[in-house]
């Protein structure tokens, strides 16, 4: 079975509407990223989590681990069509930050 | 700060043949880490290495093989080619310090078409 669990796969969004993309870990999450791909192309860093119940934003995006570190959530507000890409969560599940587990990806896209 | 670069960012090779790819991490990081990045399986933990070492290694066949410079400049080599190995080829860099406490930022990627 899949460690991380990334919901929904895929999600089709009106410019201007809020969303959230959930990770959940049936281990507990020492560190938790998340990271934005185009399609192809390298990921970008958004944010890490490390400790129970932090929250992170920046600009638009918020994200944060729940008390209990084994789930993740990550909100957009306000969706614009630049949002539009693959979000992945990844998990330090072994111990090590460099040795990354990663969920399969949620496909956003934003009709204008 | 430069990022993470990765060449080459295209390369089509053959079956049979063998390939190396290269990574140059963050100025002052430490750790580099491979992944591979196909449809089916998704973002697939290949190795970790720390000041020149090994760390960490993920499930993958011996033919897939890397390492790391005194620079912390890394590279990863595949031989005898497969179908099967197409892929996106991605480096991750890192301070490599204590758990917890690292950003991991990834670098373009390098896709391999194996003919």
């Amino acid at each position: 079975s899949q460690e991380l669990e990334q919901s929904p796969q895929s999600l089709i969004v009106q410019e201007g509407k809020n969303l959230t993309i959930n990770c959940t870990s049936s281990k507990t999450l020492y560190g938790l990223y998340w990271y934005k791909q185009k399609y192809g192309e390298g990921l970008i860093f958004l944010m890490m989590l490390q400790k129970g119940g932090e929250e992170k934003s920046h600009e638009k995006i918020t994200a944060k681990l729940d008390e209990k570190k084994q789930q993740s959530s990550l909100h957009i507000t306000a969706s614009q069509p630049s949002h539009a890409g693959i979000y992945l969560c990844g998990a330090a599940l072994g111990g090590s930050q460099g040795n990354l587990i990663f969920g399969k990806g949620t496909k956003l896209s934003v009709k204008p | 700060k430069a990022g993470v670069t990765q060449t080459p960012r295209y390369l089509i090779k053959t079956r049979g043949q063998q390939v190396t790819l290269s990574c140059s991490p963050i100025s002052g990081h430490r750790s580099v880490s491979w992944y591979q990045q196909t449809p089916g399986q998704g973002l697939q933990f290949l190795f970790e290495y720390f000041s020149e070492t090994q760390r960490n290694k993920g499930n993958f066949p011996g033919r897939f093989s890397g390492r790391q410079f005194s620079n912390s400049r890394s590279e990863m080599n595949v031989s005898t080619l497969e179908l099967g190995d197409s892929a996106l080829y991605l480096c991750a860099s890192s301070g490599g310090l204590a758990l917890g406490s690292n950003e991991q930022f990834f670098g373009p990627g390098t896709r391999l078409t194996v003919l």
